[in-house]
């Protein structure tokens, strides 16, 4: 079993509508979560962190953290076009240690 | 990719040859990672320094060797590249304190071994 896992989708919705991206892991240990955002060809880009169960909101994007069932989402809301890339989920252990990510979740916004 | 540089963009090795790729950051990050990125595997963690003097290996270390050469660089060595070694190749850094984490990511190296 992969440490962290993801849907490799494509996921597609269209313009406006609200993206829902998910990841589990295995780790009980783990305590930092994160989300990224990959354009193609690009280097990823951190978009959001979270620590504590619950949602944290920053803008359009809201992580959801659920440590019980070890799951960690993201929702995307009024999706756009520009939305469109790959969302990659990471997770450690502690601050600063290891950063284990999944496959990657690829997104398709359409307008 | 503010603040990391990684040196080559791109480089062709043949089998059996040898390369370091270079990284370095101009943050202060005490953390600095290496990653390789094929199709369909997202990211995977080849080694990482949690600070300066210190490296451990990560999820697929083997036919790779790091150094910490100090705070600002970690380097990236393929003793005898495979074809298998041929991925993008990204260095990242990162720091927290509390509340607060920045992690920001190399433009990444692409690598071909024939």
């Amino acid at each position: 079993q992969k440490e962290v896992e993801q849907n490799s989708g494509p996921l597609s919705v269209p313009e406006g509508a609200i993206a829902s991206l998910n990841c589990t892991y295995s780790d009980r240990g783990s305590q930092s979560f994160f989300w990224y955002r990959q354009y193609s060809g690009k280097s990823p880009e951190l978009i959001m962190f979270i620590y504590s169960n619950g949602d944290k909101e920053d803008g359009r994007f809201t992580a959801q953290l659920n440590k019980a069932s070890q799951y960690v989402s993201l929702l995307i809301r009024d999706s756009q076009p520009s939305d469109s890339a790959t969302y990659l989920c990471a997770v450690n252990g502690y601050r600063g240690g290891k950063l284990i990510f999944g496959q990657g979740t690829e997104l398709s916004v359409k307008p | 990719n503010a603040g990391v540089t990684q040196t080559p963009k791109f480089q062709v090795l043949k089998t059996g040859q040898s390369m370091t790729l270079q990284c370095a950051q101009d943050m202060n990050h005490n953390s600095m990672y290496w990653y390789r990125q094929d199709p369909g595997m997202g990211l995977r963690l080849i080694y990482y320094s949690a600070s300066e003097g210190t490296t451990d290996k990560g999820e697929v270390p083997n036919g790779y060797n790091v150094s910490r050469l100090n705070k600002r660089e970690f380097s990236l060595r393929l003793e005898s590249a495979a074809p298998s070694q041929t991925s993008v190749y990204f260095c990242a850094s990162t720091a927290s304190t509390s509340g607060r984490y920045e992690q920001y990511f190399g433009p990444g190296t692409r690598l071909t071994v024939t």
